[in-house]
């Protein structure tokens, strides 16, 4: 049964600073990747999806990557901003042709500090 | 294009009640997904529709149920609530295959059993 894990659970930050959340997982018969970020009391917005066969994916401030072999994915954002506070979530998803749902870990509470 | 909307938003039934929750996916998606969000568990995949068909489904008592009509719109049903139904529910709509394509997530149902 795939498990996702990520570290830190929580991590306060000042304004400004680069900053790497960590996401690991048990299987690496993945389909793909994902970085979520959750407000509170909100659904979940995409931020960057990898697929298996790619090693890293781009967006503006974010970038992640994946290590499907050693099961870890890193998502590094530059910069930070009060803006960027939420919860990250990482998730993956499984095999069953693709049909399976996303496994996700507990998330990363990100508070940057003005 | 709009994006994926739940309603309605928030839910308070007492506990042997049934409920019916609903999800309009994204115009052109075909796949709607079903999630469970708590504080202790997170989020854990329910189950997953595509054509109308129930494709996948995750480690849940057979009180949780759904369906995909023939727009793609969603339902689920939990029938004899019990408290620890208590959670946000989040419905997610992707293209054709959850594993492989990005899942775009509506806002979530919150729930509450009394």
């Amino acid at each position: 049964k795939q498990e996702v894990t990520q570290i830190p659970a929580a991590l306060s930050v000042p304004e400004g600073e680069n900053l790497v959340l960590n996401c690991s997982f048990t299987d690496s018969a993945i389909y793909n990747l994902q970085w979520f970020r959750q407000d509170p009391g909100k659904g979940l917005t995409s931020l960057l999806l990898i697929q298996s066969s790619q090693r890293e994916q781009t967006s503006g401030r974010l970038n992640a990557s994946l290590d499907k072999s050693s099961g870890r994915s890193t998502l590094y954002i530059a910069a930070s901003q009060p803006g960027d506070s939420a919860t990250y979530l990482c998730a993956v998803g499984g095999t069953g042709g693709g049909a399976d749902g996303l496994t996700f870990g507990k998330g990363t509470h990100l508070i940057i500090q003005p | 294009k709009a994006g994926v909307t739940q309603t309605p938003r928030y839910l308070i039934k007492t506990r042997g009640q049934q409920v019916t929750l609903s999800c309009s996916p994204i115009s052109g998606h075909r796949s709607v997904s079903w999630y469970q969000q708590t504080p202790g568990q997170g989020l854990q995949f329910l189950f997953e529709y595509f054509s109308e068909t129930q494709r996948n489904k995750g480690n849940f008592p057979g009180r949780f149920s759904g369906r995909q009509f023939s727009n793609s719109r969603s339902e689920m049903n939990v029938s004899t609530l019990e408290l620890g139904d208590s959670a946000l529910y989040l419905c997610a709509s992707s293209m054709v295959t959850p594993g492989t394509d990005t899942q775009y997530f509506g806002p979530g149902t919150r729930l509450t059993v009394l």
